[in-house]
């Protein structure tokens, strides 16, 4: 079935570098997203990849896909007190379903 | 991006009660609205797809009778939890899709949390 996972916790220094990882199974997969939570709130979409790339770069933000692999992950450069949220990643199955993950808790350290 | 709403924000009800949740999109018209639930430190939970004006497509273990979904626009969803029981304490959040978005993008509406006492 379709299934998304990726590690719960991730701990890291201020101006340190953050890579979240994600696996994935449906290999029909169009698009891969992540997404942003912060406490109390709905969720932001930060960046997204089309199944037939490998990477995206977007500012602070690097997304690369190894589709062998199905293993998405984010790194945030420069990581700040303010990127402190969850991140879930997530898959756009066939049609206009999009199954996620049960998202990353990133703690920044000052 | 687009811009999507729901009201209210936060909902307090007694055991029993029915409560409504509105989901619009904004600035652009949605064709597909998505309902989802979140409990505390998990991730989200597919309930419904709604279409406009179509039947609503509940996934596996969802009871339709007792989360009902109303898609009469291409710009507002509802989702109503009818007699509510505290099991029912969660985070509901709508997004929109379809239309003039790009990249079969979803939209998400910034929640509602509802308690049930």
């Amino acid at each position: 079935g379709e299934d998304v996972e990726q590690s719960l916790f991730l701990s890291v220094r201020e101006g340190d570098s953050s890579v979240i990882n994600c696996t994935y199974t449906d290999s029909s997969s169009t698009y891969l997203y992540w997404y942003k939570q912060e406490p109390g709130a709905g969720l932001q979409l930060l960046t997204y990849i089309f199944s037939n790339m490998d990477m995206k770069q977007d500012q602070r933000l690097t997304v690369l896909l190894n589709k062998k692999d199905k293993h998405l992950s984010l790194r945030i450069a420069d990581t700040q007190t303010g990127d402190s949220a969850i991140y879930f990643c997530a898959e756009r199955t066939g049609g206009f379903k999009t199954i996620f993950g049960a998202g990353t808790r990133l703690f920044v350290k000052a | 991006g687009a811009v999507v709403s729901q009201h209210p924000s936060w909902v307090i009800c007694k055991s029993g009660t029915s409560v409504k949740i509105e989901c619009r999109s904004l600035d652009f018209q949605a064709t597909t609205m998505f309902w989802y639930r979140q409990f505390p430190k998990q991730s989200l939970m597919l309930m419904a797809t709604s279409n406009e004006g179509s039947k609503a497509t509940y996934e596996q273990g969802v009871e339709k009778d007792k989360f009902l979904i109303n898609h009469a626009s291409l710009t507002l969803s509802t989702l109503t939890v009818t007699s509510a029981h505290p099991e029912d304490s969660s985070f509901y959040i709508c997004s929109a899709g379809g239309g003039q978005t790009n990249n079969n993008e979803q939209f998400f509406g910034p929640g509602t949390r509802l308690t049930v006492l």
